[in-house]
């Protein structure tokens, strides 16, 4: 299995945007799909999106309008964008990788906290 | 959209003790596409079960799915002191229902 490290701010202003990479070690980024999932205490686990390496994305609809996921294959990494926060966004953020777009997350990162404040 | 409810919210059990959870989705969705994980405290989730009832690399066999069409169930045969954890369902790539805390009575 990758092994998957997140990184980013830990706190972002509201109305700005939050920029989060997720570095992967342990294989290669062309052999799978990138999600992005956060959690919430009150919203639980929610799916953000994913990519693949070839470019192709899919995105939560809740969410489409602010979310960017992105792939840098030569420094194996993923990116996720989300515009505009609110306190809402206050979450913790997940990188995970599925062999397909409709398969299971079977590795994750460990997370990151970002607050929005 | 499909909802995921998960049963009971929390369940209070000793070790030893079998553990029996209930996943329960809005409309039908393909067994294929419905998976199981497990978060300890202060870790990442972690995938337990895939295709409903097929045990992810490394899980023991303690642990085993079922189910099809709305319902699904996780059933942990006897519980081991790291099994007290919270268990999500998902059907793949979307939705995840909202939990089931599994305690130490």
């Amino acid at each position: 299995q990758v092994q998957l490290q997140e990184s980013g701010p830990g706190l972002v202003k509201p109305s700005e945007t939050l920029s989060l990479t997720c570095t992967v070690s342990g294989g290669s980024i062309i052999s799978y799909y990138w999600s992005w999932i956060r959690q919430t205490p009150g919203k639980g686990l929610e799916w953000i999106g994913y990519i693949y390496y070839s470019g192709s994305t899919n995105y939560n609809p809740s969410l489409r309008s602010r979310v960017t996921i992105s792939v840098d294959r030569s420094k194996n990494q993923v990116s996720l964008n989300l515009t505009s926060v609110t306190a809402a966004d206050t979450a913790v953020y997940y990188c995970c990788s599925q062999r397909g777009s409709y398969s299971p997350h079977d590795s994750w990162g460990q997370g990151t906290l970002v607050t929005v404040s | 959209e499909i909802v995921l409810t998960q049963s009971p919210g929390t369940m209070s059990l000793s070790p030893g003790e079998r553990a029996t959870l209930s996943c329960r989705a809005s409309q039908s969705i393909s067994s294929r596409y419905l998976a199981w994980y497990q978060q300890r405290p202060g870790q990442a989730p972690r995938l337990l079960m895939y295709g409903a009832s097929s045990r992810a690399t490394g899980i023991p066999d303690r642990f085993s799915g079922s189910g099809s069409g709305t319902d699904f169930t996780l059933t942990i045969s006897r519980l081991e002191p790291e099994d007290f954890a919270v268990y999500y369902c998902q059907q793949y790539g979307y939705s995840f229902g909202g939990g089931t805390k599994v305690e130490i009575k």
